[in-house]
């Protein structure tokens, strides 16, 4: 069974930039049938999709994000990296990575990382 | 402001039937699938639902999708007290040139 785990800073200054990796356990990010996507939650709100990579590097962003959003893969760690740069308080959030099957968003999730944005 | 409207809750008996309505436009349930997710207090959301009324291995037939026209729904039948959790919906958004992913509001499901 496929597992996805999130890993990074849980604090973020704000005007920086945030780092997050999701190592992918128990399957291949090469697959051919899944994208990878992140999404976040800020608290007792709702869900945000940031956006999503394949295995082949090619990318969908939200438009409301992506002046600041860059979603890599490193097909040789079995990871996919979110990058997010000009932090502000609204960016706080739980952060989580997903697998999406095709057009099937967030059939499998990672547990997902607290990130606060704080001087 | 969410693109897909849930109502903000629901509620009902043990053993009764609960449903949960998202409703949206043309851009997005109207002409793409939607997905429903579960998520627990404290934990990541979980795919209910997929490609409108399909359930993923494991999920039990007490949950059921269905959608007409920019509306979709969600069924809880049997409901027990392990579903009090909060209920999203999800679909593409075919508005933008870029493909969107938009989630609903959510709805939060008491058992009373």
């Amino acid at each position: 069974q496929v597992q996805l785990q999130e890993s990074g800073p849980g604090l973020v200054k704000p005007s920086q930039t945030l780092s997050l990796t999701c190592t992918v356990s128990g399957g291949s990010i090469n697959s051919g049938s899944h994208y990878w996507s992140w999404i976040r939650q800020p608290a007792g709100k709702g869900l945000e999709w940031i956006g999503r990579i394949y295995f082949s590097g090619s990318t969908n962003y939200n438009p409301s994000l992506k002046s600041r959003v860059t979603i890599s893969v490193d097909t040789s760690k079995n990871q996919f990296s979110l990058k997010l740069t000009s932090m502000t308080a609204a960016d706080t959030a739980v952060y989580y990575c997903a697998r999406d099957k095709l057009g099937d968003v967030g059939v499998n999730w990672g547990q997902g990382t607290l990130v606060t944005v704080s001087s | 402001q969410s693109v897909l409207t849930q109502p903000p809750s629901v509620s009902a008996a043990p053993g009764q039937k609960v449903t949960i309505s998202c409703s949206g436009s043309s851009s997005n349930i109207g002409n793409n699938y939607v997905s429903w997710y579960q998520q627990l207090p404290g934990t990541a959301p979980k795919l209910l639902i997929y490609d409108n009324d399909k359930r993923p291995s494991g999920i039990p037939d007490r949950f059921s999708g269905s959608k007409s026209g920019t509306s979709a729904t969600l069924g809880i039948a049997g409901l027990q007290t392990g579903d009090e959790a909060d209920y999203y919906c999800g679909a593409w958004d075919s508005s933008l040139t870029t493909g969107l992913f938009v989630f609903g509001s959510g709805t939060k499901v008491s058992v009373l």
